[in-house]
This record gives C-alpha cells, structure tokens and sequence, in this order.
C-alpha cells in the first residue's frame, strides 16, 4: 500500500517562499502523477497542481504565478514551492496520488498524505 | 470553471437513518464526479469514483449517482464513524485539466 508524507517548515514569514516535500514510500512515483491540495482551516479544499513523474506540471490558475513544483525519481519524492506567501496561504497542504483512468489521464486522488499545517506569521 | 455547490452544508440525523447529499455542476461533467469522506483532523479518503463506483475497502452503505449535473451520495445507514464532512470533486477536460471541489456538507448526529 503506497504512502505518502509531506514535510517542511511548520511557519514561514510572510513574502517568504514555502517548501514541502512528499515522500512517497511501498511504491515508486515513477508512472504517476501526484498533486498538491490545501485546506484553510476550517475551511474547504483547494487543488494547487499537479507534477508527473517525468516533470511535466499543471497548476491551478489562481497560484499559477507563484507556484513551482519538481520531482526527484531517485529520492521518490516531489516537492512544492509557493512564492511571496500571505496570511491566506495559512493551511493544511496534503500531497496526494492520482486515479488514473484506463486512458492514462488523473482522475481522482485515490491516495493522501496525512497533511503538514503552514502557519504564515512573522 | 466548473462550479461544484453541494447541498445542504450541513445535515443533522442519528445513527441508522438514511443520509442524502447532493451535488450539483454548473455545467455537465458527464459522470466524472468523485466523492470524499473527511473525518476531523483527517486526511479526505476517496469514497466514489465516476459518480457510482466504491473505492477499494468502502462499505456497501456507501453509494453514489447521477450524471451530467447532478450527482448524489447516499449513506444506507448512518455508522457513528460516518459522522463527517463529505466533498464532491471534479476534473475539467484534459488535457488542460484543472480539479476542483465542492465546499462540502458536514453530517453531524
């Protein structure tokens, strides 16, 4: 069963860049594609992008301008990277594995991480 | 951008009653509509996928329909462990495809 864990600093300042990794272990990430979601607190999920296992990335339009993703098959890990962060981007990120349908293409997220909460604070 | 409103945002039962919630698109996702259990300080588990079908390990209680705009989950008979907040996901068409969600109906006792 594969699993995934997400780590990185727990607060970063504000116009600061946050980082997180996912490591993925009981399966390779090559194959693959694999996403980053974020819960306010208290609040509802929000898709932040999308990495495959050769590189190529989606993200969604409303961080587009300031995320970047990447993806290192020898360490099975992928990571995250968010520019000039608010109080806004206080949340819970969550990595997760995507569904794929019997065409190749992510679905769904058939797999999570437990999450890792990011405080932004000076 | 496809919409998703779930309703109602909040639905009060006792264990064994019937639970149903609903989702709607703003625009025909066919039947590619997935649903989420999260419980509190959890991680969401992917209950349905395309609009009806259980994820591996997800009791029969649990069932899901509907297509185009539409969608529905329905819990036969409410576990105390069901007592959660359950979101509908979609994804736009591919391959420029963004996810989203709906904000989610909380099943409280």
């Amino acid at each position: 069963q594969v699993q995934l864990q997400e780590s990185g600093p727990g607060l970063v300042k504000p116009s600061e860049t946050l980082s997180l990794t996912c490591t993925v272990s009981g399966g390779s990430i090559s194959g693959y594609y694999w996403s980053w979601i974020r819960q306010p607190p208290g609040k509802g999920l929000e898709w932040i992008g999308y990495i495959y296992y050769s590189g190529s990335t989606n993200y969604n339009p409303s961080l587009k301008s300031r995320v970047s993703m990447s993806v290192d098959t020898s360490k099975n890990h992928f990571s995250l990277k968010l520019s000039s962060v608010t109080a806004a981007d206080t949340a819970v990120y969550y990595c997760a594995k995507h569904k794929v349908n019997d065409y190749g293409v992510p679905e769904y997220f058939q797999h999570w991480g437990q999450g890792t909460l990011v405080t932004v604070s000076s | 951008e496809i919409v998703l409103t779930q309703s109602p945002a909040t639905l009060s039962l006792s264990p064994g009653e019937r639970a149903t919630l609903s989702c709607r698109a703003s625009q025909s996702v066919r039947n590619g509509l997935a649903w989420y259990q999260q419980t509190a300080g959890q991680a969401p588990r992917l209950l349905i996928y395309d609009a009806s079908n259980r994820a591996t390990d997800v009791p029969a209680r649990f069932s899901g329909s509907g297509s185009g705009t539409g969608f529905t989950l329905t819990i036969s008979s409410l576990e105390p462990e069901d007592f959660a907040v359950y979101y509908c996901q979609q994804r736009s068409n591919w391959p420029f495809s963004t996810w989203t969600f709906g904000q989610g109906t909380k099943v409280e006792i």
